[in-house]
């Protein structure tokens, strides 16, 4: 257990349906990151969050829309996906900006989503 | 900008064989290095780290050495388990450097 919870495990959506991801950590941590994991690519950074602030998209398409209410909580609303946006989706989290620092990122168990 | 290699897996051991997976990058400047390990049905988490040349990260058994010369952050282990079967990503990164995480190298290790 990392302390980076991710709900839920997974998730078969249409493309016109919307939905979420929700991630919350319990560790204290002031920043907060999404990832998506396809198979045979990198792990892609998506979104950084730091003190809940936006301080990184990485050219994600608008039909990802991320939310950060506070250092606890993110969440990733989609809708309109395409089947090509089927992956995991990792949240992760770090005491600072990670970017800025040597730090360890915490890794929640991801999102597994099928675009159909 | 920067990049990461890694060796291209599939990689198959029998248990306690000799582990070596390699991995080069390139990047302005001195950048940390870290191995991440990812179990199945888990998300990443740190295995290893080095944060200047020539230090060694270790842990578990595995070990990787920051060679400025070679710019290479190989990771090795001199006796794999059933229980290391899991997805190993090298990443430059921390310290201005955004973490740049390779494709990944699936390990299974057999009994």
């Amino acid at each position: 257990e990392t302390g980076v919870t991710q709900t839920p495990r997974h998730l078969v959506m249409g493309m016109t349906n919307k939905k979420s991801l929700k991630c919350e950590q319990h560790l204290g941590h002031n920043a907060m990151y999404w990832y998506k994991q396809s198979a045979k690519k990198p792990l892609e950074l998506m979104f950084v969050y730091n003190f809940k602030e936006q301080t990184e998209n990485n050219s994600v398409p608008s039909r990802f829309s991320p939310e950060c209410p506070n250092s606890s909580h993110l969440f990733l609303h989609l809708h309109t996906l395409q089947p090509e946006d089927s992956a995991l989706y990792l949240c992760a989290s770090s005491q600072e900006n990670v970017f800025a620092t040597n730090e360890k990122l915490f890794f929640g168990s991801g999102t597994q989503l099928s675009v159909l | 900008g920067d990049s990461v290699t890694q060796m291209e897996g599939p990689v198959t051991l029998s248990e306690e064989a000799f582990l070596t997976i390699n991995c080069t990058y390139t990047a302005t400047g001195y950048p940390s290095l870290f191995w991440y390990v990812q179990y199945p049905g888990e998300g990443l988490q740190l295995l290893l780290k080095a944060t200047k040349a020539d230090d060694k990260g270790s842990n578990k058994g595995f070990e990787a050495t920051y060679r400025k010369e070679t710019t290479s952050f190989h990771l090795e282990k001199g006796s794999v388990q059933v229980s290391d079967s899991a997805v190993y990503f090298c990443a430059p990164g921390g310290s201005n450097y955004k973490l740049t995480f390779g494709k990944g190298t699936l390990l299974t290790v057999n009994p």
